[in-house]
């Protein structure tokens, strides 16, 4: 079974300060990887997914991943947030090859951007 | 602009209350899922269908039900609601082509059971 673990519940930064958001997972294969945002009370939007290829991957709003196989780790970071920034941040895991269409999350990180 | 609606942004119920919990997509997805979202456990699979009429069991299914009568929407019925499923739900679509397994979310139903 794949598991997605998020390491920090929160991270508090200052803003245009550097941030990693540190994902890792667990599977016997090969997986598909994405990283979710939600802001307060909305639902979750993709920020950026990794299916193949090259392992930096870019996505929306200046943010960047990358995939490390090795490490099982697929962390998220961003050279400069915003206070816009704040919101949760979720993992989550797809393994194709075993049918399972469904995503698995991480338990979240919750990004505080302060002035 | 692709959409997952969810009927209710919050819902109060009653214990012992059936409850509904209604999803429309219009993205002409195969794939409907239903989670629900605690605070520091992240999102868990509750049920999820691949086509009209089928469903199966994700990793939380005790208490819940799904019904998917046509493609573009997927309910979640809670049988006789308790306290310890107040909760936000959040509905999602993806598609089965190819290398699309993103999915879509709805802004979610926040139930409180009292």
């Amino acid at each position: 079974a794949q598991s997605v673990t998020q390491l920090d519940s929160q991270v508090p930064v200052f803003e245009e300060a550097p941030v990693e958001l540190r994902c890792n997972y667990s599977s016997s294969v090969s997986v598909y990887l994405f990283w979710y945002v939600q802001y307060p009370n909305q639902g979750l939007q993709l920020l950026l997914k990794y299916l193949s290829g090259s392992t930096l991957v870019k996505g929306i709003n200046g943010f960047e991943a990358e995939f490390n196989k090795s490490q099982t780790s697929f962390h998220l970071r961003k050279p400069s947030v915003h206070i816009s920034d704040t919101a949760e941040y979720f993992c989550a895991v797809s393994d194709p090859w075993t049918g399972r269409r469904a995503l698995t999350f991480g338990s979240g990180t919750r990004l505080q951007v302060q002035p | 602009d692709v959409k997952v609606t969810q009927s209710s942004r919050y819902l109060v119920k009653r214990t012992g209350e059936k409850v509904f919990l209604e999803c429309v997509q219009d993205m002409d997805h195969e794939n409907m899922f239903w989670y629900r979202q605690d605070p520091g456990l992240g999102l868990r699979l509750i049920y999820f269908s691949y086509d009209v009429k089928m469903k199966e069991k994700g990793d939380i299914p005790e208490g819940y039900s799904v019904s998917r009568e046509k493609k573009e929407r997927f309910s979640l019925i809670l049988e006789s609601a308790s306290t310890n499923q107040t909760s936000m739900y959040l509905c999602a679509s993806s598609s089965s082509g190819g290398q699309n397994t993103e999915a879509f979310f709805g802004q979610g139903t926040r139930l409180t059971v009292v």
